[in-house]
């Protein structure tokens, strides 16, 4: 059970370059979503999906975009790439809406913007 | 606003006392809340939970308290070992207008725990 896997896991990019970061779970798990963790911050919530065909924005959507085209992959894009947007991703998944559904996180994605 | 936070920074502890760790929030109206371990290079993992019915909930060796009157929450490690060295976090899950969690974590700026052989 490979659980949610993130690729890459590190990526460094030019200003104003474009790339998708990948996440896949195997879990069949309905709610998937992306975060940003920076130095000495929590992680922050940038888009959530709940199932196949369902987006939604979170916290720090700008500069994002993100599509669900299956149950399984949830691939965060960035459309022209900042140097604000140089941080940690991690992708998460989670089984159901049900309250108590534990949230199981990818290894992180390591991006810098140059 | 809304916000979960933290009251220390850093923690450190010799091994084999017991550890605990704080959390502040904000929002009474929140669901459940989450323990999360993060080790370097890798994302959170989970520790416990509790729901915003309960006061206290016991793992193995983890403890999380509920204080909804001030609204505080702590975790608690008991005979800490060096392998629980990590960043420790809070996270407050947020229900939506219909009441049903979407797994909107708010996440605190996270504890390092430092344990000492």
């Amino acid at each position: 059970n490979a659980g949610v896997t993130q690729t890459p896991k590190f990526q460094v990019l030019k200003t104003g370059q474009s790339m998708t970061l990948q996440c896949a779970q195997d879990m069949n798990h309905e709610y998937m979503s992306w975060y940003r963790q920076d130095p000495g911050m929590g992680l922050r919530l940038i888009h959530y999906s709940v199932g196949a065909g369902i987006t939604d924005q979170g916290e720090v959507p700008n500069g994002y975009n993100v599509s669900r085209s299956t149950t399984e992959d949830f691939p965060l894009r960035l459309l022209s790439a900042a140097p604000s947007q140089t941080s940690v991703y991690f992708c998460a998944s989670r089984r159901s809406l049900l309250q108590g559904n534990t949230i199981y996180f990818g290894e992180g994605s390591w991006l810098t913007v140059v | 606003g809304e916000s979960v936070g933290l009251h220390l920074p850093t923690l450190s502890v010799q091994e084999g006392d017991n550890s605990i760790i704080n959390c502040a929030y904000s929002n009474s109206a929140s669901d459940y809340f989450i323990w999360y371990k993060q080790e370097s290079g890798k994302g959170p993992q989970f520790i416990i939970d509790i729901r915003s019915n309960m006061d206290k909930r016991q793992g193995q060796r983890v403890t999380v308290l509920l204080n909804k009157t001030v609204k505080h929450l702590s975790l608690q490690i008991a005979a800490t070992q060096p392998g629980d060295s990590a960043v420790y976090f809070c996270a407050e899950n947020l229900l939506n207008a219909g009441g049903t969690s979407y797994g909107k974590l708010t996440f605190g700026q996270g504890t390092i725990l430092t344990v000492h052989p």
